[in-house]
């Protein structure tokens, strides 16, 4: 099962909208709406920021909005803020009853 | 409160086993999927394979097939993951997480647990 496709880095300024892209396949997020996104700073272990595409768990922002088209699936992050700045992770269901994660994306605040 | 408390960090040679334990605590346990997930230093993360708590029932990833088991004692609200035959590769942080109701809805993590495979 081949990783999900991420863009490696992905830069804002404080205030500014911006969107990380998951690309799949038919197999993964193009059959299934289980798409969850996590962030993780460094040395830590990563947080649970939306699942099931869209649905924000209790205590997280509602900066954080999800998003899927076909075999992509995207998280937006509005109002950038520095706290924002960390690692973010795609993971998908596939149709293998298994999960496959994304190669992950730096989103930097400058 | 919920608490994931993994076992600490391993050394290992290659070829050897390596078990790690994930203590639960602040929730029925038996009621969660436990999730194991691994993140090599410097990359992504890498799905495991899940454990149904309540019947002992895994899921693996196919990348694991064969090498890693899964294990849990209900009377400790303990889970483990055994990986064997290890190599260089399998060098990474491993983190056990719950999920709350279903589909990979992450909620609570361990701390991680470093295993070092070296000669």
């Amino acid at each position: 099962q081949s990783a999900l496709t991420q863009p490696a880095s992905v830069s804002g300024s404080p205030g500014q909208s911006i969107t990380i892209s998951c690309t799949g396949t038919r197999s993964d997020i193009g059959r299934y709406n289980y798409v969850s996104w996590f962030q993780q700073h460094p040395g830590k272990a990563p947080k649970l920021m939306l699942h099931e595409v869209s649905n924000r768990p209790s205590g997280v922002s509602d900066r954080f909005s999800g998003s899927k088209s076909g075999n992509t699936a995207s998280l937006t992050i509005s109002g950038l803020l520095a706290e924002d700045e960390a690692d973010y992770y795609c993971a998908s269901y596939t149709e293998s009853d298994s999960y496959v994660f994304g190669t992950g994306t730096k989103v930097t605040v400058l | 409160q919920v608490q994931l408390v993994q076992s600490g960090a391993e050394v290992k040679k290659p070829g050897a086993s390596v078990k790690v334990s994930c203590k639960t605590s602040g929730y029925t346990f038996t009621r969660h999927v436990i999730h194991w997930i691994r993140q090599a230093p410097g990359q992504r993360l890498e799905w495991i394979g899940w454990i149904v708590v309540g019947d002992g029932n895994p899921r693996f990833s196919q990348n694991f097939q064969g090498r890693v088991t899964f294990s849990r004692d209900t009377s400790a609200n303990t889970v483990y993951m055994e990986l064997t035959s290890l190599e260089s590769g399998d060098t990474a942080v491993y983190y056990c997480a719950r999920e709350w109701s279903t589909w990979l809805d992450l909620d609570f993590w361990g701390q991680g647990t470093l295993v070092t495979v070296s000669s």
